[in-house]
């Protein structure tokens, strides 16, 4: 199992405000970052660092973080928006990554 | 534009071997690791090593060390993920994925980040 821990499944009505949040002890001292996937693609990386966005990614999507739990919010989802969504932080030793077991977002 | 290719889908009987490839362009390929990952039919993300190209040093998953060989070749920028015997349970998406860290001046590692990915490398393991 992993050592960072989602929400299987969230949903979000069409304009509305979501958060996907991913909890483990690493966040307490570690940035994660974050990756949408749509069926059939590989992922692609939303959020990294305390609140970065990469260019293409819309700035409806932003990152937080407090205590063990760092959080992805979509301020105003959209319908291209539903898709799984994955955190990423390093494991419990500190020599190695893990990723969360991600959030499949409905949106309605 | 920066791009990892990577080869196209496999398929396998148990006990062979197989060494799928990632080539990158656009960047300097020995100034940033590539990581493995495996998604399992349905399933979740996971972490299986990195690579740095510059030197090969290799990092392994435990729960993929011993099962696979990440290895790289500088000269024409590509890394690959190879196994000696495959078993039906390896059947799987894999991706390779750019990976970026951030240390604190004190050499502490702050967070990391995998930009771009492959397009992936779907492997069937089957009899």
């Amino acid at each position: 199992s992993s050592e960072l821990t989602q929400d299987p499944a969230v949903s979000v009505a069409l304009g509305q405000t979501v958060r996907i949040t991913c909890q483990g002890d690493s966040l307490r001292s570690y940035y994660a970052s974050w990756y949408q996937q749509k069926p059939g693609q590989a992922p692609v990386l939303v959020i990294y660092g305390k609140n970065n966005r990469p260019s293409g990614i819309p700035d409806r999507f932003s990152g937080s973080s407090s205590g063990n739990t760092a959080s992805l919010t979509i301020t105003g989802a959209q319908a291209e928006d539903e898709a799984d969504y994955y955190c990423n932080s390093r494991d419990s030793s500190g020599n190695h990554l893990s990723f969360g077991g991600g959030t499949k977002l409905t949106v309605l | 534009e920066v791009q990892l290719v990577q080869s196209g889908a496999e398929v396998k009987k148990p006990g062979e071997s197989l060494r799928i490839s990632c080539k990158g362009s656009g960047y300097s390929f020995t100034s940033y690791w590539i990581s493995w990952v495996r998604q399992m039919p349905g399933k979740g993300l996971e972490w299986m090593g990195r690579i740095d190209p510059s030197d090969s040093y290799t990092n392994y998953s435990p729960s993929f060390q011993g099962h696979v060989t990440i290895s790289a070749d500088k000269s024409i920028s590509t890394a690959y993920l190879q196994w000696s015997s495959l078993k039906a349970s390896d059947t799987a998406m894999y991706y390779c994925a750019r990976a970026q860290y951030y240390y604190d001046s004190s050499g502490y590692l702050l967070t990391n980040w995998f930009d771009p990915w492959g397009q992936g490398t779907l492997v069937t393991v089957s009899s």
